[in-house]
């Protein structure tokens, strides 16, 4: 049963428009949702989290937004840029944040951004 | 660069075999994570050390074991190889015993079971 799900394995994107990655979740536990980035040949790395206090979190041309009532979160990256292709996996625990065995992951989506 | 190295990158052995994978953490950290992704999966936890002590267990098989040595790396021990085991292994290190945006991954060791 897979708690975090990713349904969109691949989405292309133009250089300079706006890339959309969803993410949704079963478990109503969950209150803080992580997104990671992984280039092949590397290991994924944090790159925006938020909270379900919030509905928003924004860092640089990274947003994250939390819809709790639909459990459905969607990290935005505006502008894309060819550096920016990569897969995106997303990430859910219950807080209090702290338990690896709590942290479980989406499938992750490629994310391709054509020059 | 996470600081994290996992040796080696590549592994490929017959079913039934065993294999030692090796995660050295980022310099200072006291935890270590071990993470397998199989093909189209995410992530999936399997142990973690703090200290050289078991801190949390997952979803790990019990051909499966791991340790943490005083000098902080871990080994990650994988017996009696089936072909269902070929997956990437990821360790992951962090500062205390909390697997959150502190965490740092490795590149990971892609092991083929043939």
């Amino acid at each position: 049963d897979q708690q975090v799900k990713q349904n969109s394995p691949s989405l292309s994107v133009q250089e300079g428009r706006i890339s959309i990655l969803n993410c949704d979740y079963t478990n109503s536990m969950f209150d803080y949702f992580l997104w990671y980035k992984k280039y092949p040949a590397e290991g994924p790395t944090f790159l925006i989290s938020i909270s379900s206090i919030k509905d928003k979190n924004e860092d640089g041309r990274f947003t994250v937004f939390l819809n709790k009532s639909a459990k459905h979160l969607s990290l935005h990256i505006v502008p894309s840029q060819p550096g920016d292709s990569a897969v995106y996996f997303c990430a859910a625990t219950p807080l209090p944040l702290g338990s690896a065995r709590q942290l479980t992951f989406g499938s992750g989506t490629q994310l391709t951004v054509l020059p | 660069d996470s600081g994290v190295t996992q040796t080696p990158k590549h592994l490929i052995t017959a079913t039934g075999q065993r294999v030692t994978l090796r995660c050295s953490p980022r310099s200072g950290d006291l935890s270590v994570y071990w993470y397998q992704q199989s093909l189209d999966q995410g992530l999936q936890f399997l142990i973690q050390y703090y200290n050289g002590e078991e801190r949390a267990k997952g979803n790990i098989l019990e051909r499966f074991s791991a340790q943490q040595f005083p000098d902080l790396h871990s080994e990650l021990n994988l017996s009696s190889l089936e072909l269902g085991d070929s997956a990437l292994y990821f360790c992951a290190s962090s500062p205390s015993g909390q697997m959150n945006t502190e965490a740092f991954f490795g590149q990971g060791t892609r092991l083929t079971v043939v």
